[in-house]
């Protein structure tokens, strides 16, 4: 199960930072990612850990502002968002990734229910 | 940068009938690195397939993905009422995951 938190409506060019919580599974074995969605519109890979805690990608609108980090001594997984804009008004889906203590590329196999921020003054 | 290009935008059918969505990359890629979404109203997306013919786990062999190179497809050979829904094509790599713009999949 993996739970969303930390949304909310913030102003432009402020911070948030969103947090989820894995349970059922050896979070520390695998790979984790936020994806976001707009309201109505399509999916969005905003950023991916592997297990490692070493490689790590971010979609390029949002490098230099965003940072995805994990904590595997609290199977959490972590966003921190600053310089927010109004574009990135979405709701945000933490993704699990399929394969197991494994640097190949996966899908995302379990995802949570998301949690919404909206950027507006 | 891969662009995937779903078609067709909106699939209008009946329960019973055959549904076929294509996936377009704008490059070759790695069939290994792809795979099939569904995402219902109001619930976060589910994985189908991966590796571009690969069912997830618990998904019925109704729903089947095929293609390789720049062409891929998904189809679903007999609709039930619960696939009514978004499908989104995705391909991952090492340091990005990219998706299509989603196929609706509407009842007729």
């Amino acid at each position: 199960q993996l739970v969303e938190s930390g949304g909310g409506l913030v102003q432009p060019g402020r911070s948030l930072r969103l947090s989820c919580t894995a349970s059922g599974f050896t979070f520390e074995n695998y790979a984790m990612h936020w994806v976001r969605q707009v309201p109505g519109k399509g999916l969005e890979w905003v950023a991916g850990i592997y297990y490692n805690s070493v490689n790590i990608g971010y979609v390029d609108s949002v490098k230099g502002r965003f940072t995805i980090s994990r904590d595997n001594a609290k199977n959490s997984l972590y966003l921190q968002m600053n310089s927010l804009r109004a574009e990135d008004t979405a709701l945000y889906y933490c993704a699990k990734g399929a394969w197991e203590v494994d640097l190949t590329p996966a899908p995302l196999d379990y995802w949570g229910q998301g949690t919404l921020v909206t950027v507006s003054s | 940068e891969i662009v995937l290009t779903q078609s067709p935008g909106t699939l209008s059918l009946s329960p019973g009938e055959r549904a076929t969505l294509s996936c377009r990359a704008s490059q070759s890629v790695s069939d290994n690195h792809f795979a099939w979404y569904q995402q219902k109203l109001g619930q976060a997306p589910r994985l189908l397939i991966h590796g571009a013919s690969n069912r997830a786990t618990g998904i019925p062999d109704r729903f089947r993905g095929s293609g390789s190179g720049t062409d891929f497809t998904l189809t679903i050979s007999r609709l039930e009422p619960e696939d009514f829904a978004l499908y989104y094509c995705q391909h991952y790599d090492a340091s990005r995951w990219t998706f299509g713009q989603g196929t609706k999949v509407e009842i007729k």
